[in-house]
């Protein structure tokens, strides 16, 4: 399987209510990233987590990375109508240089 | 401020044709350039990166090709598509950093390509 694997595939739920996706990874990692994609469009840089932190906040985002397990989670409160998007990790291997892997991706839709 | 352009933003393209993609990245200098493609539903695929002009690195075997003529454009070509080429192509650049791990990308609007 791929490095940078989102789960759930898919979340529906209701406006207000918290979002909470997962990423697991293979390899060691210098960072971890997360991005939004809206359907038919390039994507949008959320927050980077270094591998040497463990939490990260940034408004109604909260990243976590736990380098034992390998694994991140992305958690959105108060979800609102237009946080419905796709949300992919994207790690970079210690060794890949310059190159960014990503997930599968989550897709997300919030119902009013 | 950076922006990153790519064109066209759709592409209908007959099996055996050839195909051009440009990206071009305004505002900034010596970017590091990505191509990637994205099938329905899926993850990006990185298909080629560039940390200099005239500098190319491929991901994966394919029918594509990749040039970098100057230090802000980047384009993405084939001289005969096949159908498993469609797809959803989207350019990304990134500071270039001397040290360290690499930051953010980020990403233009995306080249949706079907090959019939």
């Amino acid at each position: 399987s791929q490095q940078g694997e989102e789960d759930p595939q898919a979340l529906s739920i209701q406006e207000g209510e918290n979002a909470t996706m997962n990423c697991s990874y293979k390899t060691s990692i210098n960072n971890l990233q997360w991005y939004r994609q809206n359907s038919g469009r390039g994507l949008v840089h959320l927050i980077l987590i270094r591998s040497n932190e463990r939490e990260k906040h940034s408004g109604r985002l909260r990243v976590t990375l736990d380098t034992s397990k390998k694994s991140s989670s992305l958690l959105i409160t108060a979800s609102r109508a237009a946080d419905t998007a796709s949300y992919f990790c994207a790690t970079d291997e210690k060794t890949s240089g310059s190159r960014l892997t990503f997930g599968e991706g989550t897709q997300l839709t919030v119902n009013p | 401020s950076q922006t990153i352009h790519q064109w066209p933003a759709t592409l209908v393209q007959p099996v055996g044709s050839p195909l051009s993609l440009e990206c071009t990245v305004e505002g900034t200098s010596n970017p590091n350039l990505y191509w990637y493609r994205q099938a329905a539903g899926r993850g990006l695929q990185l298909l080629f990166y560039s940390v200099g002009i005239g500098q190319i690195s491929s991901e994966v075997p394919q029918n594509l090709s990749a040039s970098r003529p100057q230090d802000r454009q980047f384009i993405l070509s084939s001289k005969k598509l096949l159908l498993s080429d469609s797809g959803f192509y989207l350019c990304a650049w990134s500071v270039t950093r001397t040290s360290g791990p690499p930051g953010e990308q980020f990403f233009g609007p995306g080249t949706r390509l079907t090959v019939l």
